[in-house]
């Protein structure tokens, strides 16, 4: 059974603080690898992908792949109160192909204290 | 902008109804998903379709089924309703090229008298 496996949380952090969110799954073939973003009561909203081992910058965002330690990161720099929400890793299965089916974690959630 | 657009944000219905949720989407992609999603369970996939009239089954299809007679539209459909199936539906589409994302819709939270 293909996994991706996330803390629940919550993580706490105040605010203008770095949030650390991590993600580790279990399929070695995977080649691409997402984070979502979704409020209570809303759905998931893509916010990060990243295909290449290293560092992937997008504002406040950074997503940190390392496929040797099957480990995927989300940095959220500055955190923000609105920034408080669940975080979902999702991961590709098997080597992708056209489908693009997606193993999802069961979310971290964030909560950002003022 | 991706459009994915499902066709109620809340729906109640009794249990032995035969339930339709619908997903239409705008970008013409090729794939299409049905989520369930319950409080520590995540996200399980139910159907998906990688064309119009191409369906294949996800990790929890029982008591589900699908159609895609269009490639904008894609259903999911609730044979007999039960109240275990009460939980929020999403529907996703992707592109077709390898490493694609999914983009959602704003779900449907269907509960099961």
């Amino acid at each position: 059974q293909k996994e991706v496996e996330q803390n629940s949380g919550p993580l706490s952090v105040p605010e203008g603080a770095i949030a650390s969110l991590n993600c580790t799954y279990s399929d070695r073939v995977s080649q691409s690898f997402f984070w979502y973003r979704q409020y209570s009561g809303k759905s998931p909203e893509l916010i990060m992908s990243i295909y290449s081992n290293g560092d992937k910058e997008d504002g406040r965002f950074t997503a940190q792949l390392n496929k040797a330690s099957q480990y995927v990161s989300l940095l959220i720099r500055d955190s923000q109160p609105s920034d408080s929400a669940t975080y979902l890793c999702a991961v590709n299965e098997g080597y992708g192909g056209a489908t693009n089916k997606l193993i999802f974690g069961t979310g971290t959630l964030l909560a950002v204290q003022p | 902008d991706v459009k994915v657009t499902q066709s109620s944000r809340y729906l109640v219905k009794r249990t032995g109804e035969k339930v339709f949720l619908e997903c239409v989407q705008d970008m013409d992609h090729e794939n299409m998903f049905w989520y369930r999603q319950d409080p520590g369970l995540g996200l399980r996939l139910i159907y998906f379709s990688y064309d119009v009239k191409m369906k294949e089954k996800g990790d929890i299809p029982e008591g589900y089924s699908v159609s895609r007679e269009k490639k904008e539209r894609f259903s999911l459909i609730l044979e007999s309703a039960s109240t275990n199936q009460t939980s929020m539906y999403l529907c996703a589409s992707s592109d077709s090229y390898s490493n694609q994302p999914q983009h959602f819709g704003d779900g449907t939270r269907l509960s099961i008298l």
